[in-house]
This record gives C-alpha cells, sequence and structure tokens, in this order.
C-alpha cells in the first residue's frame, strides 16, 4: 500500500513561529498536495506540485509556501503563523489522473 | 470559479435505512468525480470514482453513485446502512482545465443509529 506520511499528529505554535508541515510519500508519486480541512468548509486546496522543485498555488495560498526539493517529500510552510490558520492540514499524492488520491493522516496544528 | 456542493450538512439515519448523499458542481466540461469517505480518526479513503462509460458506479462496502451530466450531478447511495457507516463523506470533482488537483465539496456528517 502506498503510505503518505504527516510528520506530526498533533502540533501547537506560538503567533508569529514559523511552521514547517512535512509530507514524505513512498511510492514514487509524481504529485503532490497539502490541503487544509476545517468544520463546514470541507478541504481547501493550499498548493501543489507536479515534480521536483515545481509548485503551483492552490486556492487559499495566502501566508503558506512549499518545498518540494525530493520527489518523496513535499513540505508546507507557515511564514508567520497566525491564529486564523489553526485547522487540521492534509497532504495528498497521486501518480496520475486516473486513480484518486492517497491521503495522510492529517496534522492538527493549533496557533495560539 | 468552479465549484462542488454538498448540501446535505449533516444526515442522521437509523440502520437499514436508505441513503442517498447529493453532489453538484458547477463546470460544463469534461470532469471526473470521485467520493471519499473519512472515518472518526482515521484518513480519508476512496470510496469510488468515475471517469467515463456508465454513468452508475459501484465502490467499496456497498455504495454507488450516479453521474447525471445534465443535472451536474454525482449524487452518492447505499441501499441499506450500517451503523460502520458513520463517518463524513466529501464528493470531488476534477475538471480538465489543466489543473491536477481535485476540488472537494464541503462534506456530508452521516450519523447512524443502531
Amino acid at each position: 500500500d502506498v503510505k503518505v506520511t504527516q510528520s506530526s499528529r498533533y502540533l501547537v505554535k506560538r503567533t508569529g513561529e514559523k511552521v514547517f508541515l512535512e509530507c514524505v510519500q513512498d511510492m514514487d508519486h509524481e504529485n503532490m498536495f497539502w490541503y487544509r480541512q476545517d468544520p463546514g468548509l470541507g478541504l481547501r486546496l493550499i498548493y501543489f506540485s507536479y515534480d521536483v522543485k515545481m509548485k503551483e498555488k492552490g486556492d487559499i495560498p495566502e501566508g503558506y509556501s512549499v518545498s518540494r526539493e525530493k520527489k518523496e517529500r513535499f513540505s508546507l510552510i507557515l511564514e508567520s503563523a497566525s491564529t486564523n490558520q489553526t485547522s487540521m492540514y492534509l497532504c495528498a499524492s497521486s501518480h496520475d489522473r486516473v486513480h484518486g488520491y492517497t491521503f495522510g493522516s492529517g496534522t492538527r496544528l493549533t496557533v495560539v | 470559479a468552479q465549484s462542488v456542493s454538498q448540501h446535505n450538512h449533516h444526515v442522521i439515519l437509523s440502520e437499514a435505512a436508505s441513503l442517498e448523499l447529493g453532489c453538484n458542481y458547477s463546470y460544463g466540461g469534461t470532469v471526473n468525480l470521485f467520493w471519499y469517505v473519512q472515518y472518526p480518526g482515521q484518513h480519508l479513503q476512496l470510496l469510488l470514482k468515475y471517469f467515463s462509460g456508465d454513468p452508475l458506479v459501484k465502490g467499496i462496502k456497498g455504495f454507488e453513485a450516479e453521474f447525471i451530466k445534465s443535472k451536474f450531478s454525482f449524487n452518492l447511495r447505499k441501499p441499506s446502512v450500517q451503523w460502520s457507516d458513520t463517518a463524513e463523506y466529501f464528493c470531488a470533482v476534477r475538471m480538465d482545465t489543466g489543473r491536477r488537483a481535485l476540488t472537494f465539496g464541503s462534506g456530508t456528517r452521516l450519523q447512524v443509529q443502531p
């Protein structure tokens, strides 16, 4: 089975901190994605990547950046964390258009 | 902007009742359609998907969905729900705009009472 691993299940950070969320997949997938999940809003796309060193903005990129230096790793960076970034963050990967996504277990981030 | 709507936010059913969850999207081009499920405390899992061909698709755990192009809909159905179907269900759409990412609906929380 494809595994998508997110490094932290729970994180608590202070306002203004720089926060790194890490995601690693083990099946050589080209495509990787970061979403945030909020009650009543579903999943909203932050950033995605088709290949190493490639990134594209999703629907809500403000306040976030990403890094993909290696194919298997896709990092989400909160440049200066704010309380409105408190959320569940989900990483996903896919091989192609046909096979949907494989999701990680999520990181619940609280910014205080 | 393209969007995906799930109008049922919270559904409560008794075991053995039939289920239908609505999903509509706003895009006139070609779409690929998905339903995902998130059981309490677990990660999202793919229930079923539609790409082309028969508009009635069958997924895991007895779920099925019907694509009705004229209505821009992809409703999820199950004839008889079980307590173990309690979960949150998300509809997702990939549109042929060149963006490979999925657009998700807001989700429907299903609660099945024994």
